[in-house]
């Protein structure tokens, strides 16, 4: 599975936008861009996932660089809620495997 | 979303004994299940997937004989933890998808067993 690179950890305003970045140089064509995030002592949650073009859900957008190296994934107004470990996620569509890098601690402040 | 459970929520246990965790899916049929384990501030460690009906594959590191999976439904897998020591003590979650579904489909986690061996 390609490799992602996050950063350890960034820092929002409660109300505030969030861009949580992940670069994926290695990505093939076949992989789609998953993003999960885990609530500490719980079992991680889907966010969202894309392919190529930008992705729109209840919880999140996924901006896709035209390149496919890089992607954003945009809380558009985070909460104490939205506090947990982002992580993101290459994998094709017939792999099996989820393999977990470190991921991004998120930290909303009120 | 599809919902995934896993039982016990959390168990303490001492050493040497064995400890069973099951992971259903509740609303789906899982053709693959996937077992991780997490420890304390790192992240998800895969350590096996297995197939309804077949022999789990093991990730490079795991000791088969000692984490035992069963994946005899399509919506039942079982870890076994063997003879389990202090150092097995650990956050474990499964996860399922299904695989027969030849368009793109989620792969859904449990919440996670908190392993405490005495």
């Amino acid at each position: 599975d390609a490799k992602t690179t996050q950063p350890n950890s960034m820092e929002s305003n409660e109300e505030e936008p969030v861009h949580l970045p992940c670069n994926h140089s290695t990505i093939s064509g076949t992989d789609y861009i998953h993003w999960y995030r885990q609530l500490p002592s719980q079992g991680p949650e889907y966010v969202i996932h894309g392919l190529t073009s930008n992705v729109n859900n209840r919880m999140a957008s996924l901006a896709i660089a035209e390149d496919r190296k890089s992607s954003t994934l945009i809380l558009h107004r985070a909460t104490l809620r939205d506090a947990a470990v982002y992580y993101c996620i290459l994998r094709d569509a017939e792999g099996n495997k989820l393999v977990f890098g470190a991921g991004t601690i998120l930290r909303v402040k009120s | 979303g599809a919902v995934v459970s896993q039982h016990p929520s959390w168990v303490i246990c001492k050493s040497g004994t064995s400890v069973k965790i099951e992971c259903r899916s509740l609303d789906f049929q899982a053709t693959t299940m996937f077992w991780y384990r997490q420890f304390p501030k790192q992240s998800l460690m895969l350590m096996a997937t297995s197939n309804e009906g077949s022999k789990a594959t093991y990730e490079q590191g795991v000791e088969k004989d000692k984490f035992l999976i069963n994946h005899a439904s399509l919506t039942l897998s079982t870890l076994t933890v063997t003879s389990a020591h202090p150092e097995d003590s650990s956050f474990y979650i499964c996860s399922a998808r299904d695989t027969r579904v030849t368009s793109y489909n989620e792969q859904f986690f449990g919440p996670g067993t908190r392993l405490t061996v005495l």
